[in-house]
């Protein structure tokens, strides 16, 4: 069964920085791409990164880019989102999530979600 | 970026009928798209992916279609589970994006 439990999320102020990390189970997880996607209160969907199984490809939302980071350590089988210079409009739910296949960018798999609210 | 416009925003419909919710997007993006099914404080459910496959334990009253610009999910008979917002996605071209979701809600 495939399971992605997020953690690290929390109230942060503006300008702050946080850590998400995101444990995986039940699936070769070096063999899949992963993906954070947000989503603020009362609002829909909105794709932050993704990073390829191997980690040697990254891509960011415009909205993100220059601020967050995504790695991953395959040796732990654990995403992480490493997010600086944390704004107000960064508040939502933080999803961790699996991509289906290498010819599929579409999400099989989502975790919980973690709260990060960004407030002074 | 690649915009994703999904219409209509809000869906009233009652158990029974057939449903069509239609996203649009900016530039062609083959059959790169999929759809997810959310509850309110739950997670996105895969529904559809490449467009028109269903993905594995979905009900097969779920279908979509489309190519190029402009794909339609489908709900042919409305159960009361399915009430629920609706989100369209593009993986064509990255930044991928989401469309601003449909709400389904019971008449």
């Amino acid at each position: 069964e495939v399971k992605l439990l997020e953690s690290g999320g929390g109230l942060v102020q503006p300008g702050g920085s946080l850590r998400l990390s995101c444990a995986a189970s039940g699936f070769t997880f070096s063999s899949y791409g992963m993906s954070w996607v947000r989503q603020a209160p009362g609002k829909g969907l909105e794709w932050v990164s993704i990073m390829s199984g191997s980690g040697g490809t990254t891509y960011y939302a415009d909205s993100v880019k220059g601020r967050f980071i995504i790695s991953r350590d395959n040796s732990k089988n654990t995403l992480y989102l490493q997010m600086n210079s944390l704004r107000a409009e960064d508040t939502a739910v933080y999803y961790c999530a699996k991509v289906r296949g290498a010819s599929s960018g579409a999400i099989d798999y989502w975790g919980q979600g973690t709260q990060v609210t960004v407030s002074s | 970026d690649i915009q994703m416009t999904q219409s209509p925003a809000t869906l009233s419909a009652s158990v029974g009928d057939r449903v069509t919710i239609t996203c649009r997007a900016s530039q062609t993006i083959s059959t790169y798209l999929a759809w997810y099914q959310q509850k309110p404080g739950k997670a996105p459910k895969l529904l559809i992916y490449k467009a028109s496959s269903l993905e594995s334990g979905v009900p097969s009253r779920f279908s979509g279609s489309g190519s190029g610009t402009e794909f339609t999910l489908t709900i042919s008979s409305l159960q009361p589970d399915d009430f629920a917002a609706y989100y369209c996605q593009q993986f064509n071209t990255y930044p991928y994006t989401f469309g601003q979701g449909t709400k389904l809600e019971i008449k």
